[in-house]
């Protein structure tokens, strides 16, 4: 079945630093691949979506690029802030139809000044 | 458009009850999710609802169902509660486009005691 593997946190930056989360998927066909981000005590906000290889999505500085040959869709962003302190999480889905997500497990970013 | 709204936002409930909990999606969305977030297990999907129909149902027992309005809002129900049931609970709609994003509410958060 469908799969999501991302970095386990969590992930300590200093403001500024770089950010890359990695994020691997298993999948039948041709899935369409997000990233979402939820903030303490709120639900899931969706950051950034690809639907077909080497799509690059991208949104408030982070970016993440479609690689069909790698399975991958790792999250990156050039100099993170405080306030991008979150958990993020990588989703696919599979298409056919369904709406369903299936999520990695999640990574804890923290932004310290 | 307003987002996705969800209530109540805190529940608490004892062993052996039920509970019902309630979802809005955004304005003209007819796909509606709903998923069960735990820090052991994250993310899992639970079921989908398109046009009062369940298309798509997770790996969950017969306790939990759910169903779908007219007006596309859904309900999600759970009978004879267990511990193992305090999560989360997120909703999130779907404009039913097929670049399958979704968008969530900001969930109810069950405790059973």
């Amino acid at each position: 079945g469908d799969s999501v593997t991302q970095m386990e946190g969590p992930v300590t930056l200093s403001e500024e630093a770089f950010l890359t989360i990695n994020c691997t998927y298993t999948a039948t066909g041709y899935p369409s691949l997000f990233w979402y981000v939820q903030y303490p005590g709120e639900g899931l906000q969706l950051l950034l979506k690809a639907t077909k290889a080497d799509d690059k999505g991208s949104n408030k500085g982070f970016e993440a690029t479609y690689r069909k040959e790698t399975t991958s869709f790792h999250l990156e962003k050039g100099s993170v802030q405080v306030s991008d302190s979150a958990v993020y999480f990588c989703a696919l889905n599979s298409g056919a139809g369904s709406y369903q997500l299936t999520f990695g497990k999640g990574t804890k970013l923290s932004v310290i000044p | 458009k307003a987002g996705v709204t969800q209530t109540p936002r805190y529940l608490i409930k004892t062993r052996g009850q039920q509970v019902t909990l309630s979802c809005s999606p955004i304005s003209g969305h007819r796909s509606v999710s709903w998923y069960q977030q735990t820090p052991g297990q994250g993310l899992q999907f639970l079921f989908e609802y398109f046009s009062e129909t369940q298309r798509n149902k997770g790996n969950f027992p017969g306790r939990f169902s759910g169903r779908q309005f007219s007006n596309s809002r859904s309900e999600m129900n759970v009978s004879t509660l267990e511990l193992g049931d305090s999560a989360l609970y997120l909703c999130a709609s779907s404009p039913g486009t097929r670049t399958y994003e979704q968008y969530f509410g900001p969930g109810t958060r069950l405790t059973v005691t």
